[in-house]
């Protein structure tokens, strides 16, 4: 079973803001929190991770819960580029085992 | 630098017949995983190597394997199709760490 629970679908308007959620109410000390994205025909590509503080590089920024139980991507101003499947997963280095989930595909309107 | 490569990117067998898939990944990484991607099943782990060693098993049949090699390009075998292993066959390199994982585009498989 998958280690987060992400909502099927979301709908945003281009140049909004995007908040993107995904519970992980059974992560470990040592899991590190990756977000990826999936446009169609591609394969994932990496969008960010963390540990315990909130993370931004260019492509978006993440918040990760005091308690580390959830955690949102956030996109600042959504493109119509930015139309994928985003996927949350918890990453333990010592164990790469990774369980992806069914993600959330984000659709973004004109 | 250049990303992580497989071959072939698409390839139609027979059930029954057996394929084999190859990955190159971004140099200098050592542990190279591999998934199934279906419609129903969503995106599926099937194992990890590193350093040549199988870390991690999926829950997938025996039928489906692999291996690395020591400059750390990876292949999976899959044994006797069957029209279910119709999929997209993805691989991620990463370097050792909890870093990125790097994927390929990824071999779509058919089986008739």
């Amino acid at each position: 079973d998958a280690k987060t629970t992400q909502p099927n679908s979301m709908e945003s308007n281009e140049e909004e803001p995007v908040h993107l959620p995904c519970n992980h109410s059974t992560i470990s000390g040592t899991d590190y929190i990756h977000w990826y994205r999936q446009l169609p025909s591609q394969g994932p590509e990496y969008v960010i991770h963390g540990l315990t503080s909130n993370v931004n590089n260019r492509m978006a920024s993440l918040a990760i819960a005091e308690d580390r139980k959830s955690s949102t991507l956030i996109l600042h101003r959504a493109t119509l580029r930015d139309a994928a499947v985003y996927y949350c997963i918890l990453r333990d280095p010592r164990d790469d085992k990774i369980i992806f989930g069914k993600g959330t595909r984000l659709h973004i309107l004109p | 630098k250049a990303g992580v490569t497989q071959t072939p990117r698409y390839l139609i067998k027979t059930r029954g017949q057996q394929v084999t898939l190859s990955c190159s990944p971004i140099s200098g990484h050592r542990s190279v995983s591999w998934y199934q991607q279906t419609p129903g099943q969503g995106l599926q782990f099937l194992f990890e190597y590193f350093s040549e060693t199988q870390r991690n098993k999926g829950n997938f049949p025996g039928r489906f394997s692999g291996r690395q090699f020591s400059n750390s390009r990876s292949e999976m075998n899959v044994s006797t199709l069957e029209l279910g292993d119709s999929a997209l066959y993805l691989c991620a390199s990463s370097s050792l760490g909890a870093g990125e994982l790097f994927f390929g585009e990824g071999s779509r498989l058919t089986v008739l």
